[in-house]
């Protein structure tokens, strides 16, 4: 079974640009999640979707969004991007749908950085 | 507010010799409580988690954890540590009020078992 793929593993911008990641969850799964990974404040969540809904939210600006399609898989985009939103971004995926004692699967992630 | 602690950045062990990596944990009520590992460039990798029940939970790749509710401590063990087990590992708590993908975690410990 295929596990959670993120596209594309490396990106290089310009400040002022926006870009868009793409994350497919697990075949099944119906819950995704995005984390922002830096050295210096960790892992932080962002947001979640659950049925192309959003279902919960950290506490990112306004320039950090996100979707998830109809098939699941979610997109998050990051608009005029400064030099600070240089991470790791990674995105998980879970079951959903009332199953509540199962754990999040993570994809490889994608390294954004911005110049 | 939920908040985990991981008191240790680095953890040196030698081959053979058992490990532990320490985690705490603030959360209200009885929270679900997770480790990942994560290798260089990589994902965070699902190792164990504690839902309910033993406090003892066997995971994957030899690895253990022990709930400890009065103490709030979940700390990851390993009888007999590898060189392989060297990574940056992530202790991570969900609140059973929040959604499946909504996960605080810790800062991260780096162990490193040297032969």
């Amino acid at each position: 079974k295929a596990g959670v793929t993120q596209t594309p593993r490396y990106l290089i911008k310009t400040r002022g640009q926006q870009v868009t990641l793409s994350c497919s969850p697990i075949s099944g799964h119906r819950s995704v999640s995005w984390y922002q990974q830096t050295p210096g404040q960790g892992l932080q969540f962002l947001f979640e979707y659950f049925s192309e809904t959003q279902r919960n939210k950290g506490n990112f600006p306004g320039r950090f969004s996100g979707r998830q399609f109809s098939n699941s898989r979610s997109e998050m985009n990051v608009s005029t991007l400064e030099l600070g939103d240089s991470a790791l971004y990674l995105c998980a995926s879970s079951l959903g749908g009332g199953v509540i004692n199962t754990e999040a699967f993570f994809g490889q992630g994608t390294r954004l950085t911005v110049v | 507010a939920q908040s985990v602690a991981q008191p240790e950045d680095q953890v040196n062990v030698a081959e053979g010799n058992p490990l532990t990596v320490k985690c705490t944990y603030s959360v209200s009520g009885n929270p679900y409580l997770f480790w990942y590992v994560q290798y260089p460039n990589r994902g965070l990798q699902f190792l164990l988690k504690y839902i309910t029940g033993d406090n003892l939970v066997k995971g994957s790749y030899g690895f253990e954890a022990e709930f400890n509710k009065s103490q709030t401590s979940f700390h990851l063990k390993k009888p007999s540590a590898l060189v392989s087990d060297s990574a940056l590992y992530f202790c991570a708590v969900r609140d059973r009020g929040s959604t499946l993908g909504r996960l605080y975690f810790g800062r991260g410990t780096q162990l490193t078992v040297w032969p």
